[in-house]
């Protein structure tokens, strides 16, 4: 199973909305909701931040959501602070019934 | 307060062996399915093995399929990963995390390093 395509790096100010992607197949995100978005500040443990394409867990706020649409899977970040610089990875549940990661973006906030 | 705190890291020669420990705290251990995940420097996350709530079905990733071996002891709050014949690709952080719902997991520890050189 091929990993989730998404961007390397991703970068906005203060107070802007942006979006990371994660573009699969008919194999993972094309077929299951069970697509999650996950933050990682580098040596801290990853932390999950949408589940099920659009669901937040308690606790993340609600600048965070996540959608989909066909094959590629989104996650918005309103309200950009610096606190959200963080890598991100998405994953997705596969038709061989092991989850797929994506290879991540870099989320810098200028 | 959930914590996963992993353990059993370290440098090991192509070939070798290590036991992972995770030590679970703040939640009903035996009621949730528990992975490892790792991740290869400048690569994404991958699921390597997962087993259910009570020990019993497991499922591993192709390429570690036969030379690693996820267990449990609920009694403990504990997961292990067993590795043998190590190789230069298993070189990565790995993680325990714990299964929300259909392997989306909603906690996850620090990583525990594994090194594998000669």
């Amino acid at each position: 199973q091929s990993a989730l395509t998404q961007p390397a790096s991703v970068s906005g100010s203060p107070g802007q909305s942006i979006t990371l992607s994660c573009t699969g197949t008919s194999s993972d995100i094309g077929t299951y909701n069970y697509v999650s978005w996950y933050q990682h500040h580098p040596g801290k443990a990853p932390k999950l931040m949408i589940y099920d394409v659009s669901n937040r867990p308690s606790g993340i706020s609600y600048r965070f959501s996540g959608s989909k649409s066909g094959n590629t899977a989104s996650l918005t970040i309103s309200g950009l602070q610096a606190e959200d610089e963080a890598d991100y990875y998405c994953s997705s549940f596969t038709t061989s019934a092991f989850v797929v990661f994506g290879g991540g973006t870099k989320l810098t906030v200028l | 307060e959930v914590q996963l705190v992993e353990s059993g890291g370290g440098l090991v020669q192509p070939g070798g062996s290590l036991r992972l420990s995770c030590a679970a705290s703040g939640f009903t251990f035996r009621n949730y399915w528990m992975s490892w995940v790792r991740q290869a420097p400048r690569k994404g996350p991958e699921l390597v093995a997962l087993i259910n709530s009570d020990g019993g079905p497991t499922y591993y990733l192709d390429s570690v399929r036969g030379r690693f071996t996820i267990s449990r002891d609920n009694a403990q709050s504990s997961l292990f990963l067993e590795m043998n014949s190590l190789g230069a690709e298993d070189t990565a952080v790995y993680y325990c995390a714990k299964d929300l719902t259909w392997q989306q997991f909603d906690f996850w520890g620090r990583g525990t390093l594994v090194t594998v050189s000669s």
